[in-house]
Order: C-alpha cells, then structure tokens, then sequence
C-alpha cells in the first residue's frame, strides 16, 4: 500500500512570513496526527483529527498555527507568521480505526527552516 | 500526563555486538508501545508493536520486551551491524480518555561502527 505522502520536503523562509505543509495519509486511515520535531527531540503530537474532526489540539500554538482536514483525507498544517523556534521537521501520520491496536505509519516530513 | 524517557541517549558500539536499549513510561496504563527508527532527514519507519497484553515482539534481529506494571520496555537488537545506525525512538499510545495520543521519548542515537 501507498505510504503518507508529504510536501514540500524542505522549505526555507524569514520569520514572519507564512508557510503550508500538506499530508495525503494512508487510504482509509481515519485518524491523522501532525507532529513537531524539533533537533535532538522526540516528536511532539500538533493536532489529532479523527476523520474531518480535531480530536486533540491542546499544544498547538493556535495564534500563529492553524491546521484543517475538510474533506477526513488530506490535511494541511500553516504557520503565519513564522518564528526562528518553529524550525523543525514537521511529520504527518496515519492510523486505521478498523483497529483498536494499529500502528501508526509516518510521512518523511518536511524540514522547516527559518531564518 | 504522560512521560517517556529513554535512556541512553547516544550509543556506539562495534559491529556485532548485541545491545539494549531502554525505554520508560510513567502511567502504566496504556494500549500499546511502538518502536521506530529514524534515518537521518527522514521520517520514522515502524519496527515493532507491542499490545499491552503482550510481553515481547520479535522481528528478525530485533526483539521487544513490554513490562506494563513497572512501566519500561527495551528493545534488544542481535549482532548489530552498521546500517543500524539510525535514532530509535519509542512511543506509547494511552488510553481511551486521551483520545489514543501518542506520546514520544526523545530517542537513542545508535552508531555501529565497522
């Protein structure tokens, strides 16, 4: 099967400008999960949803992060304006709900600079 | 809130030799423990999944113990080569009342070296 697709791979702006990130997740997974992670951390959960519904976005920096998933497939994650300390990678998942114990599967991510 | 500590956080070791690396958790009520590796610039690839019901996994070189009451798991790899070398991370997913969140330590950076 298809993996979670991410794009762009990299991407270098200044602070203050904006920024998208777009995940295709795994055809039929249900739930999504964008992650930030920043150098030499573990990933840190941004936003669950569950189909086109947030489920959990309690450390998502909400006055400058935003993210949707209006159709329960794609999802894009945007930034406005940037800070230096949101340099990281940013990694979409995808689990199935067929399942109460499935693995999550992972994008490559996209590598945020900014500078 | 949850907690995942992993220890150590780098490690190089020889070619060949077998190695544990660990990994804990403060609330023991969980579902499921979910070991990954990370490539350098690339995303996490899943090894092993442990139910909560379930003491080890195995997968080819890789072995995966879960001790939910003392809340710790390791991951024991056999006769380590260098394209081992990669950041293992290790994830818990909670329970129904955290909405199956998974919760990341931060990593052991593993180099095998030649």
């Amino acid at each position: 099967e298809a993996g979670v697709a991410q794009s762009p791979r990299y991407k270098i702006i200044e602070k203050r400008q904006s920024v998208a990130f777009w995940c295709n997740p795994i055809s039929g997974h249900a739930t999504l999960y964008w992650y930030q992670q920043i150098l030499g951390q573990g990933p840190k959960l941004l936003i669950q949803f569950q189909n086109n519904g947030v489920v959990d976005d309690s450390q998502l920096p909400k006055d400058r992060f935003s993210a949707e998933r209006l159709k329960g497939v794609d999802s894009t994650l945007k930034i406005q304006p940037a800070k230096l300390e949101d340099s990281a990678v940013y990694l979409c998942a995808s689990r199935s709900l067929q399942a109460m114990n499935t693995e999550a599967f992972f994008g490559q991510g996209t590598r945020l600079t900014v500078v | 809130k949850q907690e995942v500590t992993q220890i150590p956080a780098a490690l190089s070791v020889p070619e060949g030799e077998n190695l544990v690396l660990n990994c804990s958790f403060t609330d023991s009520a969980i579902y499921n423990l979910q070991w990954f590796r990370q490539d350098p610039g690339k995303g996490l690839t899943s090894l092993l999944l442990i139910q909560s019901s379930q003491r080890e996994q195995t997968s080819g070189r890789l072995n995966a113990s879960l001790d939910k009451s003392s809340g710790r798991s390791t991951l024991y790899i056999a006769a380590s080569q260098p394209g081992d070398s990669a950041t293992y991370l290790c994830a818990v997913k909670s329970r129904p009342y955290n909405f199956n969140k998974f919760y990341f330590g931060s990593g052991t950076k593993l180099n095998v070296k030649p």
